[in-house]
This record gives structure tokens, sequence and C-alpha cells, in this order.
């Protein structure tokens, strides 16, 4: 079945650091992933959906300036935290699903766990 | 905008028994699709099953089965002859026929097997 890889699966890094996660679709193209956020006990949160060669769609709320999405290939799609801060630390998830498979689920990167100190 | 309700927080069942989890959703749209994801403590998000809104027929995937009634905008799942392995949360969700392919998710629900 698709896969859907996502990197690092945890990170710690000190505040006013950046970080950078990648979320790679191996075995198919993905012209669109979401990136979701997912705080302790609670559901997942989408933050913006990333579309390949064009600018992403935040979702209200999010500051884009915060967190940077890069869609440059089909297959890879990054979400820089930039200057973190200890509440931006949470659960991080990306999906994907490729063009013309509308009714196909979204395939799941296995997420990252970011703390910031 | 649409959104997702799911009224159990936590559920428990006694294992080989078996449970129902509520969902239900708002939207003006006719073309949607509905899924129930299971996250286990690992947090890697799991597809249990999906319904078109279109097919009148329930959705069945072995154990699992869902009640969907679109007039009612209701979707439970029905998870039969629990396991161990069953213990999870589960998120209900909704995605758009068109257009954009996001998720929204329901609140979840902590499903506990009792031994």
């Amino acid at each position: 079945g698709a896969v859907v890889s996502q990197h690092p699966s945890w990170v710690i890094c000190k505040s006013g650091t950046s970080v950078k996660i990648e979320c790679r679709s191996l075995d198919f193209q993905a012209t669109t992933m979401f990136w979701y956020r997912q705080f302790p006990k609670q559901s997942l949160m989408l933050m913006a959906t990333s579309n390949e060669g064009s600018k992403a769609t935040y979702e209200q709320g999010v500051e884009k300036d915060k967190f940077l999405i890069n869609h440059a290939s089909l297959t890879l799609s990054t979400l820089t935290v930039t200057s973190a801060h200890p509440e931006d630390s949470s659960f991080y998830i990306c999906s994907a699903s490729s063009p013309g498979q509308g009714h196909q689920p979204q395939h799941f990167g296995d997420g990252t766990r970011l703390s910031i100190l | 905008a649409q959104t997702v309700t799911q009224s159990q927080p936590e559920m428990s069942v006694q294992e080989a028994e078996t449970v129902t989890l509520s969902c239900t959703y708002d939207t003006s749209e006719s073309d949607y699709y509905l899924f129930w994801y299971k996250q286990p403590p690992s947090r890697q998000m799991i597809l249990v099953i999906r319904q078109e809104a279109y097919k009148q027929q329930n959705a069945t995937e072995n154990r699992f089965s869902v009640n969907f009634q679109k007039a009612a905008k209701s979707f439970s799942l029905k998870i039969s002859d629990s396991q161990l392995g069953d213990a999870a949360m589960y998120f209900c969700a909704y995605r758009s026929g068109g257009g954009a392919q996001k998720l929204v998710f329901g609140q979840g629900t902590r499903l506990t097997i009792n031994p």
C-alpha cells in the first residue's frame, strides 16, 4: 500500500531555534499534502494544506510566518517551525493524497514529536 | 464549515464483547466521505473503515462495521468480538467529495478493552 514517511520522529531543541520536518510520499506522487497538529489527549487539527508548486493554504489562526511550508516536488513537503518556543511543542502529523484519487483515503506519516526546551 | 462530534470521550468494553462508538456530523454537502481512524499509543493513524455518502449500504471490514444514517447525519462504528489490540483512540473524520481533501476530525473516543 501507499506509504508516507515522516522525519524525524522525535526532535528536542532549544527555544529560538528552527526545526524542519519532512514528509515524503514513497510510492506515489502527492500533489497535496496536509499538516496536522495534535496536542496531548486532543484531536488532530489541520494547520495547512500544502500544494505542489504553489503556496500553502493555512487554516485560520495558524501563523504562516511561524510555520513555513514548502512543497517543491511531488514527493516531498517540509514544515519548518521557525524560532520555536515551548508552546510549539506538540505532535505534528502529515498526510498525503494522490491526484485523481479523491475517493481514496489519505495516507498518514507516523508523526513527529517536537519538544522545545 | 463542516463539524464532526464524538460525544463519548471514553468507552470501555469487555474482551470479546461488542461496542459502538458514536459520531455525528454537520454538513450542507451531498457528496462526502466519512472515515474512522484508530490511533494506538504509538500515535500512528490507522484507517479502520470508510463510507461514501452516496452508498446506502453500510461499510464492513471484518469485525468493524458502521451504521450510516445520512438523514440523521450519524456515523457510528461497531466493533464486534473486541480484542485487546483494539484499545486505542478512535477518531471519526469527514472529507468533502470535491475540492480540498482535508479531513475534519471529531474529538476522539478513547476505547479501553477489559480482559
